[in-house]
């Protein structure tokens, strides 16, 4: 097992445009997180997923943002109409019971110009 | 989830250890202490965790006070590689919560 893998590691686009990251979690984790870390700050939780459901949304999903885990293995975060304020590192993370660690990728870092 | 409070940065020299505090006096009974660690373009990674009891594993150790308002995890011999940010995390343990992270400390290990 290679851990938590996010493809890709950096995307640079222009403002207005749609991006998609995709996180590939650790194999026999059913909960899975996404997490947006701008410079300077700690990570902020956006939304999380226990199999395919997504259970919990942050405020700060907006509705430009959609988060998808379709068989309930891999998840895609999407987000349309980029804008600068989006740019962040996105951080997914995956765990496997309710008290233990939560395991996080490498992050997908967005600029949006 | 309680809040907690972390020096914004501390120096530590290599092979020295590293006592890094974290203040929690709101924690609730089930309520878990959590450390984190984020180096420099990296995701965070887990460290340890405890509850009541103090904890030590291959990484570091966590003493919590016996009133668990606050904590202070320890690195016995600290090395380059540990210079990063340090998140302490306070979780409740009983159902789903996710973890909300602070700024963190920064530690730098000197040679």
């Amino acid at each position: 097992d290679t851990g938590v893998s996010q493809n890709p590691r950096h995307k640079i686009t222009k403002r207005g445009q749609n991006v998609t990251f995709r996180c590939d979690p650790i194999s026999e984790h059913n909960r899975l997180y996404w997490y947006r870390q701008t410079l300077g700050q700690g990570p902020e939780f956006l939304t999380y997923f226990q199999n395919e459901a997504q259970l919990e949304k942050s405020r700060l999903l907006s509705d430009r943002f959609s988060a998808e885990r379709p068989k309930g293995s891999f998840s895609t975060l999407e987000i349309q109409r980029t804008e600068q304020g989006d740019s962040a590192m996105y951080l997914c993370a995956s765990s496997s019971d309710q008290v233990g660690e939560l395991f996080f990728g490498e992050g997908s870092r967005l600029t949006v110009l | 989830d309680a809040k907690t409070t972390q020096p914004t940065s501390m120096d530590c020299a290599e092979g020295r250890a590293a006592n890094l505090p974290c203040n929690h006096s709101t924690i609730s009974g089930n309520e878990y202490v959590y450390w984190y660690r984020q180096i420099h373009s990296q995701g965070p990674q887990y460290i340890i965790h405890g509850l009541k009891n103090n904890e030590t594993n291959e990484m570091a150790s966590l003493i919590i006070t016996e009133d668990r308002k606050s904590s202070t995890l320890i690195l016995p011999h600290a090395t380059l590689r540990d210079t990063a940010v340090y998140y302490c995390i306070v979780r409740a343990g009983e159902g789903y919560s996710t973890l909300t992270f602070g700024k963190g400390t920064m530690l730098l290990v000197s040679p």
